[in-house]
């Protein structure tokens, strides 16, 4: 089975600073990568798919990058909004996902 | 609009069966995509239970494969999710979702049903 290592686990930052959060494959996966945002007591929402594509109607603050075992997600400038939970996710067989990565305004 | 809507008992007794079912509007079932049920405990992240096809062709996860069972009803453009032997550690709430067969992006999502098992 694939596991998706994801990090931080949380971090804190100040509105409009550039957040980075990365996920790491047990082996290759190609761009079959997805990022997803989720707010408390919500459905989580897709963000960004295929490691770089944008989902209609997501702000493009939000950028993935990365193939292979290495994946990035950017917020370029963070937005009070932003607040959340954010989760990666492979597909190989099956899904899964990161253990979640919170982010929180300073 | 797709829409997915989850409905089934809020609480269940240990060692009995969980039974849900996803009922799907504005799209149907038939035409494609594979259809999931995603669960996710108090306070932690997100685990996928399995995926039907609307052929009826399934899979799981590997963790669960032994209590779980998904099945679809194309007529009534809804899908379901039983998970047997249930204990404290099902406790969560239970998301049914749509997604894509080549890169599992899950697109759409209903919006989650919490389950408790406690006697």
């Amino acid at each position: 089975d694939i596991q998706m290592t994801q990090s931080p686990s949380s971090l804190s930052a100040s509105v409009g600073d550039r957040v980075t959060i990365t996920c790491q494959a047990s082996q290759d996966i190609s761009n079959y990568l997805n990022w997803y945002q989720q707010k408390p007591g919500k459905a989580p929402k897709l963000l960004i798919y295929d490691a770089s594509n944008l989902e209609t109607g997501v702000p493009s603050r939000f950028s993935g990058s990365g193939s292979g075992t290495d994946f990035t997600f950017t917020i370029s400038s963070l937005q009070p909004e932003d607040i959340a939970t954010y989760y990666c996710q492979q597909y190989d067989n099956g899904l899964t996902f990161g253990g979640g990565t919170k982010v929180e305004i300073k | 609009q797709v829409q997915l809507q989850e409905s089934g008992p809020g609480l269940v007794k240990p060692s009995e069966t969980l039974s849900l079912t996803c009922a799907v509007s504005g799209y149907s079932i038939s035409s494609g995509y594979y259809w999931g049920w995603i669960r996710q405990p108090p306070g932690k992240g997100l685990e996928w239970i399995g995926s039907i096809y609307h052929s009826g062709s399934t899979y799981y996860n590997p963790s669960l494969k032994s209590r779980v069972t998904i099945s679809v009803d194309t007529s009534k453009n809804q899908f379901s999710l039983k998970l047997s032997s249930v204990t404290a550690a099902d406790t969560a709430v239970y998301y049914c979702a749509r997604h894509t067969p080549l890169g599992g992006r899950v697109d759409y999502w209903g919006q989650g049903t919490l389950v408790t098992v406690s006697s």
